[in-house]
């Protein structure tokens, strides 16, 4: 089992849509949460950190419940650049490296 | 550039051979991160780097695999007698420190794509 799962998709949404991705996490002692974004044959780039309370930026709201052990990720009023692969990642707790483990993205296409 | 910096952007090789792919990080970060990401697949770990401590090599898939930080700086990421396997693209990241604090972004260099023939 990976430690690490997501739906890979891929979602495609008309722009203005709502659309939400899940993730799980195998390691219940897991730290620290994260959303990064990839686009085709770039690099991935931090889009937001994901904390227990939830937390918002914009049009992106993230959410985790520990206890089920998954992060979610909702976009509103989904635009065409969002189009891209929406990795979600955690950090080991019984590793202090700060290396990440990567799930295997989720691919999201907004079409006009 | 201010950003994580990795040559070469692609390397193509026959199988056997050695490849070295390097990575330039953001100054000022000490942590230093190699993952790998084959095709369709998630980034995976390989080797992490703080200062001047040991690294974490707990990802390296076999012995083939080796790299080293000089300085540092700059690191460099060897694959000894390639194979075919190895094929993917690796990415190199760096951060102002490692530990478990939520507010440590790793920032990715653009990647090498090792492509093995």
């Amino acid at each position: 089992r990976k430690e690490v799962e997501q739906d890979p998709g891929p979602f495609n949404v008309p722009e203005g849509a709502t659309v939400a991705f899940n993730c799980t996490y195998s390691n219940s002692a897991s730290q620290s949460f994260f959303w990064y974004r990839q686009d085709c044959r770039k690099e991935p780039k931090l889009l937001m950190s994901v904390y227990s309370s939830g937390n918002e930026d914009g049009r992106f709201t993230a959410q985790l419940n520990r206890a089920s052990q998954y992060i979610s990720l909702l976009i509103r009023d989904s635009k065409l650049s969002d189009s891209a692969t929406y990795l979600c990642v955690v950090t080991p707790f019984y590793s202090n490296t700060g290396k990440l483990i990567f799930g295997q993205g989720t691919t999201l296409q907004v079409k006009p | 550039g201010a950003g994580v910096s990795q040559s070469p952007s692609n390397k193509v090789t026959e199988k056997g051979k050695d490849v070295e792919l390097r990575c330039d990080p953001i100054s000022g970060h000490t942590a230093l991160y190699w993952y790998r990401q084959s095709l369709g697949q998630g980034l995976e770990f390989l080797i992490y780097f703080q200062g001047n401590s040991a690294p974490d090599k707990s990802g390296l898939p076999s012995d083939r695999f080796s790299a080293e930080r000089t300085g540092g700086s700059v690191s460099t990421l060897t694959i000894q007698r390639t194979q075919q396997e190895d094929s993917a693209v690796y990415l190199c990241a760096s951060s102002p420190a490692g530990g478990r604090g939520r507010n440590q972004p790793q920032h990715f260099g653009d990647g090498t794509r090792l492509s093995i023939l």
